[in-house]
């Protein structure tokens, strides 16, 4: 129990497509993560919020790409005209010293 | 630019041996030091932390050490045991960031 439910586990889509991420943290935090990892690389960070405000985004999040917190609790990251170079596993963690991971959406993009 | 690095790629030990994995960092202000363990098809699982101000901390068989002149940690476990076999990460936090910035990682095979 990773204490981090993150839907879909796999998500298969075609080049252009939108495509939506969810994460839901069992226990409450004010803090919340998003990070990517490609193939061969450690996790990186995209963007963070504290409580419903997302404080800072990495200059990976490109305008296609947008997250929301709307309760302070459950958050999603939408990525839309998806290009090839999305496919990653998206993680979601919580906490601070430490954050506490999910188990990520692998995306694919055909 | 890499600010954290884990140069080897991947260990192989025995078990019962020492695994020690290492992780460098180039940002001096990073002030607190953490690793992952990660197998496949999950995400990184917490193992053990340490902030600046120490040079060691312990939980268990797990030991890190923290070089803040070389800029450099070790995870030592002993040990190790097959279902130590994973993907460890170093990973990194500092000054006003929350964000943590994570090394390439290391596999670690710990054979019978």
């Amino acid at each position: 129990d990773t204490g981090v439910s993150q839907n879909p586990r796999h998500k298969i889509t075609k080049r252009g497509q939108n495509v939506t991420f969810r994460c839901d943290p069992i226990s409450e935090h004010n803090r919340l993560y998003w990070y990517r990892q490609t193939l061969g690389q450690g996790p990186e960070f995209l963007t963070y919020f504290q409580n419903e405000a997302q404080l800072e985004k990495s200059r990976l999040l490109s305008d296609r790409f947008s997250a929301e917190r709307p309760k302070g609790s459950f958050s999603t990251l939408e990525i839309q005209r998806t290009e090839q170079g999305d496919s990653a596993m998206y993680l979601c963690a919580y906490g601070d010293q430490p954050q506490h991971f999910g188990d990520g959406t692998r995306l694919s993009i055909l | 630019d890499q600010q954290v690095k884990q140069n080897s790629p991947s260990l192989s030990v025995q078990e019962g041996r020492i695994s020690i994995l290492n992780c460098d960092y180039t940002n001096s202000m990073f002030d607190y030091f953490l690793w992952y363990k990660k197998y496949p098809a999950e995400g990184p699982t917490f193992l053990i932390s340490i902030s600046s101000i120490k040079d060691k901390n312990e939980d268990g068989r797990f030991t890190v050490f923290l070089n803040k002149s070389a800029k450099h940690l070790s995870l030592h476990i002993v040990p190790s045991q097959p279902g130590d076999s994973a993907v460890y990460f170093c990973a990194a936090l500092g000054g006003t960031a929350s964000k943590l910035t994570f090394g390439t990682g290391t596999r670690l095979q710990v054979t019978l």
